[in-house]
C-alpha cells in the first residue's frame, strides 16, 4: 500500500503563475513532511520540509502547506520560473530514529516561458 | 554536485548474473542510504547504514544486499538479477542518522536483459 501518494503526473503553468503540487498521506504519526526536486540525469536534492507541528512554512519562492485533519500536503511555487520545471516528490520521515524516507511517485512539473 | 559519488553511471547485465554498486558519501557523512527507482515509480528506500552498522531497512528484497566498509563507502550487491531490477538506484548520504535532508548521487541506471 503506498503511504504517500501524488495524485497527478504532470502539470504545467506558465511562467510568472503559481505553481501548485499536492501529496496525501495515510499516517497521521510522521513527523516531519519534504519536497524534493529532481532535474533529469540528476540525483533528487532537498527543496524543503515542514514540521507536523506547523501548518506552513516559506522559503523564498517556495511554501508549504500542511493540512493535518485532510493527512494533505502542498507546495505553492510563486512565481514559477522556467527553470523550476523538474520531477517533484514529496516524502514523509517514516521514523524518528532513522533518515528512513518514504516518496511519493513524483509530478513533472513544466514551466512555460 | 552534491559531493557523493555512484559509480558506474549505467550498468547493463543479463537475467540471473551479480553485480556491484558502489557510493562514495559526501566527506563527512557517516549515514548512507540506498533507494531504487523503478519505471514510472517513486523513489523505494532500501536500507541505511550509519557508521558501518545497518540503521534501517526497507523493503530490500533477500537476493539484495548492501555493507558500509570503515572508510565509509558503501557498496550494493545484486544477485540473481531479474529483469523487473532494471531501474536507477541512488544513494544519499546524511551527517547524522535521523537526518530528513539528504545528499544523493547521480545515480546507477541497471538495465538487466
Amino acid at each position: 500500500d503506498q503511504q504517500v501518494k501524488q495524485n497527478s503526473p504532470s502539470l504545467s503553468v506558465q511562467e510568472g503563475r503559481i505553481s501548485i503540487l499536492n501529496c496525501d498521506y495515510t499516517n497521521s504519526m510522521f513527523d516531519y513532511f519534504l519536497w524534493y526536486k529532481k532535474y533529469p540525469a540528476e540525483g533528487p536534492t532537498f527543496l524543503i520540509s515542514i514540521s507536523s507541528i506547523k501548518d506552513k512554512n516559506e522559503d523564498g519562492r517556495f511554501t508549504v502547506f500542511l493540512n493535518k485533519s485532510a493527512k494533505h500536503l502542498s507546495l505553492h511555487i510563486v512565481p514559477s520560473q522556467p527553470g523550476d520545471s523538474a520531477v517533484y516528490f514529496c516524502a514523509v520521515k517514516g521514523s524518528s530514529n532513522t533518515g528512513k524516507l518514504i516518496f511519493g511517485q513524483g509530478t513533472t512539473l513544466q514551466v512555460k516561458p | 554536485d552534491s559531493g557523493v559519488t555512484q559509480t558506474p553511471k549505467h550498468l547493463i547485465t543479463a537475467t540471473g548474473q551479480r553485480v556491484t554498486l558502489r557510493c562514495s558519501p559526501r566527506s563527512g557523512d557517516l549515514s548512507v542510504y540506498w533507494y531504487q527507482q523503478s519505471l514510472d515509480q517513486g523513489l523505494q528506500f532500501l536500507i541505511q547504514y550509519y557508521n558501518g552498522e545497518e540503521r534501517a531497512k526497507g523493503n530490500i528484497l533477500e537476493r539484495f544486499s548492501a555493507q558500509q566498509f570503515p572508510d565509509l563507502h558503501s557498496e550494493l550487491n545484486l544477485s540473481s538479477l531479474e529483469l523487473g531490477d532494471s531501474a536507477l538506484y541512488f544513494c544519499a548520504s546524511s551527517t547524522r542518522p535521523d537526518r530528513y535532508e539528504q545528499y544523493f548521487g547521480p545515480g546507477t541506471r541497471l538495465t538487466v536483459t
